[in-house]
């Protein structure tokens, strides 16, 4: 079966610190891969999206970076964080290929207070 | 999505009662549907899906309906627990080039009062 893990579940940052939020999947090959943020009692905002190692795709210019070094592994970054990257990150994968729907797996999510 | 700064709406309802959630959706192109339920602090469960070749699918408690011709989408929950209690989102997906791709929308609030 397939399986995602993101970690750490919660992390606390000074401002101008650097950020890297890890991402990986198990299970699968070939997924699709998301980064999306949640500020406090809002919606979903996707900022990455991956469909192949080292092809990133931003949704919205900000201050954070993404990474795929490997087919399932998914990095979020940041080199100098600031108080408005605070929230609620999750990573989530679906299945790649034409024809097929189904549904996003999400992480657990790390939640991120910058100070 | 485009609501996602705004904040959640909420939908109160009492326990028992039945609800129902709205969704709008932007891509006429879309042609699969999902409803995720999040709880606090965790990360969106899968509720129901349905395919655009269908107007109605039900779950154990749970209805999607999609009307196509106004691109509208609602989720209804029989007999509303308290354990429904959290965030609804609904996701439209369609097919580019790299396959499936998902789109969320602004999601709604759920309370059940006791």
């Amino acid at each position: 079966s397939q399986t995602i893990h993101q970690w750490p579940a919660t992390l606390v940052q000074p401002v101008g610190s650097p950020l890297s939020l890890e991402c990986t999947v198990e299970g699968t090959s070939n997924p699709n891969l998301y980064w999306y943020r949640q500020a406090a009692g809002r919606g979903l905002q996707l900022l990455f999206y991956s469909v192949g190692i080292g092809q990133i795709s931003s949704e919205v210019p900000q201050n954070l970076s993404a990474s795929r070094p490997q087919d399932r592994q998914f990095i979020l970054s940041s080199k100098k964080l600031l108080l408005s990257d605070s929230g609620f990150y999750l990573c989530a994968w679906s299945v790649r290929g034409r024809g097929l729907n189904t549904e996003a797996f999400f992480g657990q999510g790390t939640r991120l207070t910058v100070v | 999505g485009e609501n996602v700064g705004l904040h959640l709406p909420t939908l109160s309802v009492q326990e028992g009662d039945n609800s129902i959630i709205n969704c709008a959706y932007s891509n006429s192109a879309s042609d699969y549907f999902i409803w995720y339920k999040q709880e606090s602090g965790k990360g969106p469960q899968f509720i129901i899906d349905i395919r655009s070749n269908m107007d109605k699918r039900q779950g154990q408690r749970v209805t999607v309906l999609l009307n196509k011709t106004v691109k509208h989408l609602s989720l209804q929950i029989a007999a509303t627990q308290p354990g429904d209690s959290a965030v609804y989102f609904c996701a439209e997906t369609y097919n580019n080039n790299a396959g499936n791709m998902l789109t969320f929308g602004g999601g709604t609030r759920l309370m059940v009062k006791p």
